[in-house]
């Protein structure tokens, strides 16, 4: 059984640009959530993705954007970065989705970005 | 508004030395509770899931509880490998999104 990959695991960008992060889900798992994590804080949800359908959004601006595609793998696409969005950022898979009981998340290791 | 704090933000501790840290929440209707360790520069990783108040979970040195308010996950004689950030999750009914609260950073010394 594989877990949750990530990648890349360390970007540094500069203001204005735009990034893609790449998520494979565990295997077996049909939901991928996105979550931030600025430094000594909890992750902050973004949005989660179930059978390829934006499934429930947090309060993140519509630069944030994301996909799933048919093999459950996910990408988050982030516009116009700012400074403010240098953060770890998390991919979680999980069975369910869609309301009927998600169940636990499982953790990649994370893309760390640094944006300058 | 559904949110989730966790107390204290840091505690050190000898090895052996036993404690608790504590996750307090206001959720409209839980669907579950969560604990996570995170190591520094790693993916939170999955220790307990909690759902009615009463329950306990637990694992090695680690006990989880949980009451309608308010979740303890009490460490029994640590060794300095349980040393990590502790943080607790709650899943509301109505959404599919965990609140986390900012975690416990735990150190414990030889």
């Amino acid at each position: 059984e594989t877990g949750v990959t990530q990648s890349p695991t360390h970007l540094i960008k500069t203001r204005g640009q735009q990034v893609t992060l790449r998520c494979s889900s565990q295997s077996g798992h049909n939901t991928v959530s996105w979550y931030q994590q600025a430094l000594g804080q909890g992750p902050q949800f973004i949005f989660q993705y179930y059978r390829e359908e934006e499934n429930g959004r947090g309060n993140f601006p519509p630069r944030f954007s994301g996909l799933q595609f048919p093999n459950y793998s996910s990408e988050l696409n982030v516009n116009a970065l700012e400074l403010d969005d240098s953060a770890l950022y998390l991919c979680a898979s999980s069975l369910g989705g869609s309301g009927s009981g998600t169940g636990e998340l499982f953790f990649g290791e994370g893309s760390r970005l640094t944006v300058l | 508004e559904d949110q989730v704090t966790q107390s204290p933000e840091a505690l050190r501790l000898q090895e052996g030395e036993s404690s608790s840290l504590n996750c307090s929440y206001t959720v409209s209707g839980l669907r579950g509770l969560f604990w996570y360790r995170q190591d520094p520069g790693k993916g939170p990783e999955f220790l307990f899931t909690l759902y009615s108040a009463g329950e306990e979970k637990e694992k090695e040195r680690l006990k989880a509880t949980l009451t309608k308010k308010e979740s303890f996950l009490h460490i029994t004689a640590p060794k300095p490998e349980d040393s990590a950030t502790y943080l607790c999750a709650v899943q509301a009914y109505n959404f599919n999104k965990f609140y986390f609260g900012s975690g416990t950073k735990l150190n414990v010394k030889p």
